[in-house]
């Protein structure tokens, strides 16, 4: 268990909605992570959190934007979804340091239909 | 910009045989880290090993071992007497270093079968 948490599991919606995904990092990190991994894009970093501000930004489409509260908590929003938005969403987090390993979470699985 | 690439896409072997990841990276960046995650049937990402580019020390963990060498800009990962539980996806990643961002660049991945 790598202490990072995200719900929900899975997710279930159409195109055109909105959903928002949940990520509770180790205790004591203060940087949050978010990847997406899909089968043709594979592992991709969106973007980095750190202590609520955003620290580094990746491939993240205009219609996703995500934040990460005062108790470290991120959530990572998806609007207009389509169907190539279906994918794995992982959530990591790590200590501070440029040398930190990043830990995952599980993931959540996102289908658009 | 920085690329990794992992030229195996699947290997299958049998238990107890030795088995080794290649993993081949780009960068221009003279610090920098490199990983290795493990992605079992379950889904989840496990972390396996960090290296910085400034240790070229071979590690051993285990069944485990990697090889990193910066001539050839490769950080390669073995798996000695194989077993089934280590059937899963492997993959390789690189981070640029600075201003305390963190940013994986991840390869494709292996896909690891190990047969009884």
């Amino acid at each position: 268990d790598s202490g990072v948490t995200q719900t929900p599991k899975h997710l279930i919606t159409a195109t055109g909605q909105r959903v928002t995904l949940r990520c509770s990092p180790r205790s004591g990190d203060l940087s949050v992570y978010w990847y997406q991994q899909s089968l043709d894009q594979g592992l991709q970093f969106l973007i980095q959190y750190y202590n609520g501000e955003e620290r580094a930004k990746g491939n993240i489409l205009e219609r996703f934007s995500a934040q990460q509260f005062p108790d470290l908590h991120s959530e990572l929003n998806l609007s207009s979804l389509e169907l190539g938005d279906s994918a794995l969403y992982f959530c990591a987090s790590s200590g501070q340091g440029d040398n930190s390993p990043l830990h995952f979470g599980n993931g959540t699985r996102l289908t658009v239909t | 910009a920085q690329k990794v690439t992992q030229a195996q896409t699947e290997i299958s072997v049998v238990e107890k045989e030795d088995v080794t990841l290649d993993c081949v990276y780009e960068t221009r960046d003279t610090t920098y880290y490199l990983f290795w995650y493990k992605q079992p049937p379950s889904g989840e990402l496990v972390f396996l090993i960090r290296r910085n580019s400034f240790d070229e020390q071979n590690e051993i963990s285990g069944r485990y071992s990697w090889n990193f060498q910066k001539s050839t800009s490769s950080f390669n990962f073995t798996i000695t007497a194989s077993q089934v539980v280590d059937s899963a996806v492997y993959f390789c990643a690189l981070s640029e270093v600075g201003l305390g961002a963190q940013k994986l660049v991840f390869g494709q991945g292996t896909r690891l079968t190990i047969n009884p």
